[in-house]
């Protein structure tokens, strides 16, 4: 199957500072990209949406000046957590799809960044 | 809100059969039924997915129901490295995933 590669996969960041989380797709083209958050024992929950070259669709309740995301082309997408704090430690997962057409193929995802501000 | 049902916990023995089951019963007629897992610490891993035939593929069977209303997923003989949280989500093709809770699964020895 397809990969999705995210980097780091662990990070550990003072509070107040930024940290950037990459996803690239290694295999083909990520026409649009998911960021998803997951806090421990509990589900992913979708932050946003992006497709190249567009800018991002935040869902209902995530700061878009606070989680800023970047994807500038068809195979790599950032987030950066701008002045984070402890309550944003959180495992962040990305995942990707390409769009052949109007056919969507299916969504593959990164292995995961661990996030922790101390 | 995720539109399936699953139970939280499940457990099953090393060797033995993993059936996972699922509740859609508001599903659609264009509505996949997807099955993801997450090991701990772990992105999403893709399993299995279906419309309305059963599937099988080398990890795990799917079994959906004739009214398309509930769904099982089978992992044959379960080994340790088994043990995740199981995801069932239905979706149009091409719409977001939106996972709820899962079950988590413990294959024991």
């Amino acid at each position: 199957g397809a990969v999705v590669s995210q980097h780091p996969s662990w990070v550990i960041c003072k509070s107040g500072t930024s940290v950037k989380i990459e996803c690239r797709s290694l295999d083909f083209q990520a026409t649009t990209m998911f960021w998803y958050r997951q806090f421990p024992k509990q589900s992913l929950m979708l932050m946003a949406t992006s497709n190249e070259g567009s800018k991002a669709t935040y869902e209902q309740g995530v700061e878009k000046d606070k989680f800023l995301i970047n994807h500038a082309s068809l195979t790599l997408s950032t987030l950066t957590v701008t002045s984070a704090h402890p309550e944003d430690s959180s495992f962040y997962i990305c995942s990707a799809r390409e769009r052949l057409g109007t056919f969507n193929t299916e969504a593959f995802f990164g292995q995961g960044t661990r996030l922790t501000v101390v | 809100d995720a539109k399936t049902t699953q139970p939280p916990s499940m457990d099953c023995a090393e060797g033995r059969a993993a059936n996972l089951p699922c509740n859609h019963s508001t599903i659609s007629g264009n509505e996949y039924v997807y099955w993801y897992r997450q090991i701990h610490s772990q992105g999403p891993q893709y399993i299995i997915h279906g419309l309305k035939n059963n599937e099988t593929n080398e990890m795990a069977s799917l079994i959906i129901t004739e009214d398309r209303k509930s769904s099982t997923l089978i992992l044959p003989h379960a080994t340790l490295r088994d043990t995740a949280v199981y995801y069932c989500i239905v979706r149009n093709y091409g719409q977001n995933f939106v996972f709820g809770p899962g079950t988590r699964l413990s294959v024991l020895p």
